[in-house]
């Protein structure tokens, strides 16, 4: 079956500009997960949904942050005003069993 | 803030060789994860261990949960070149079902 999508898979933007990053769960899988990962680091927790609740916002860095899941399926990051030290790799997981996450290919944010 | 430390973090060895990364933490995690990571891709579930003193194999891999739930280890026996990757480990923390934090990772590369 299919796995966690993510799009775009790359996306360069000019310092400043909004980014939307979508995540496309595994069917039937509750639970959302956005990470942020830095080159040659591991994943860093940022935001948590049950369904369409937002249950833990609290790894998203500052207010220019935000995600949301409105149906309780696919999910949008959105990044405003971005900075260059937003530029990392953006992963998505998504779980039935909440120890057993599955993870997207990630979104490379490039912030020039 | 809890933390989960790899070592070492770069590992160049030989095909048929034995190596062992360690994961530790000075906080206790309710289990540990170890998942694997090829380029371009996102983190594979290896394994899950729970219970203090854990011992799980899984083909040539040896994972183990130390007593007191603050460590972990993995253990590869007689290395191939397809066990390169990003290895990472990954634990919940007591007061968290679903906030993984993760070490920093070992990558390996087994030459043929």
């Amino acid at each position: 079956g299919a796995g966690v999508s993510q799009s775009p898979r790359y996306k360069v933007t000019k310092r400043g500009q909004d980014v939307a990053l979508r995540c496309d769960p595994i069917s039937g899988h509750v639970s959302l997960y956005w990470y942020r990962q830095a080159l040659g680091q591991g994943p860093e927790f940022l935001t948590y949904f049950n369904y369409e609740a937002q249950q833990d916002k609290s790894g998203l860095p500052n207010d220019r942050f935000s995600a949301e899941r409105p149906e309780g399926s696919i999910s949008t990051l959105t990044i405003q005003r971005t900075e260059q030290r937003d530029s990392a790799m953006y992963r998505c997981a998504s779980s039935f069993l909440a120890y057993e996450q599955y993870f997207g290919p990630g979104t490379r944010l490039t912030v020039t | 803030t809890q933390l989960l430390e790899q070592s070492p973090q770069f590992l160049s060895i030989q095909e048929g060789e034995n190596l062992t990364v360690y994961c530790n933490s000075s906080s206790v995690f309710s289990s540990l994860q170890w998942y694997r990571q090829e380029p371009g891709e996102g983190p594979v579930l290896l394994v899950t261990v729970v219970t203090g003193g854990e011992v799980k194999k899984l083909k040539r891999l040896t994972f183990q949960f130390g007593d007191a739930r603050k460590d972990s280890s993995l253990h590869i026996t007689a290395a191939q070149p397809g066990d390169t990757g990003l290895y990472l480990c990954a634990g919940f923390p007591m007061d968290s079902s679903y906030k993984l934090i993760f070490g920093s990772g070992t990558r390996l590369l087994v030459r043929p």
